[in-house]
């Protein structure tokens, strides 16, 4: 089962304004990740946050880690065109399985 | 330059056949993994290698093969016995199972 759950599916906005998407997850976690996907590509590394974290901050992204209720989110700024792809969270769950579990995504479209 | 590649970018298969994927990293990684994509899908895994001559099986290895001969290899082959192979085919690497992951580009595989 998912670990890691994206909403929204779908997001659209106007270029220069704000994207802001959320991750849910079930278990305790070490790290949560954000990675990017453009169409038909590989997936890039965006931001990790550890679980003593609360907020991160790289260029445009702001990440937020709430662990009471299991929950992240991502901001993006000043959003541009180039911003349109697939967004992933990938969660690290504390225990003996070690590995990273991935969110169906969030697809964002940013209009010019 | 560093990486990590995958080789081919697309891939025809007849049902029935056995097709390798490739996967290369000069990253000196010890874990590499492989994940399979469905349309508008997060990604599953299907197997991981944490180090040289050893791998484990995700949540989907029924049908696929792997093998772990040297640091810098993980060949996935995916086997006439999976029902569903069409797919779009992701290789990743790390430093360790829960650092940040780096992905290749991605091999699409059509079975005709």
């Amino acid at each position: 089962s998912q670990q890691g759950e994206e909403d929204p599916q779908a997001l659209s906005i106007q270029e220069g304004e704000n994207a802001t998407m959320n991750c849910s997850y079930k278990t305790s976690i070490n790290n949560l990740q954000w990675y990017r996907q453009n169409s038909g590509r590989g997936l890039v590394h965006l931001i990790l946050i550890r679980s003593n974290e609360r907020e991160k901050h790289s260029g445009r992204l702001r990440v937020t880690l709430d662990t009471s209720k299991k929950s992240s989110s991502l901001l993006i700024t000043a959003s541009r065109a180039a911003d349109t792809a697939s967004y992933f969270c990938a969660t690290d769950p504390s225990g003996s399985a070690r590995q990273l579990t991935f969110g169906s995504g969030t697809q964002l479209t940013v209009l010019p | 330059d560093g990486g990590i590649t995958q080789s081919p970018k697309y891939l025809f298969r007849k049902e029935g056949q056995n097709v390798t994927l490739s996967c290369e990293q000069n990253l000196n990684h010890d874990a590499m993994y492989w994940y399979r994509q469905d349309p508008g899908q997060g990604l599953r895994l299907i197997y991981y290698s944490q180090i040289v001559n050893d791998f484990q099986k995700g949540d989907i290895a029924e049908g696929y093969s792997v093998s772990r001969e040297k640091k810098e290899s993980f060949p996935l082959t995916v086997t006439s016995a999976q029902k569903n192979p069409t797919a779009f085919y992701l290789c990743a690497s790390s430093i360790g199972v829960t650092d940040t992951q780096y992905f290749g580009p991605g091999t699409r595989l059509t079975v005709l």
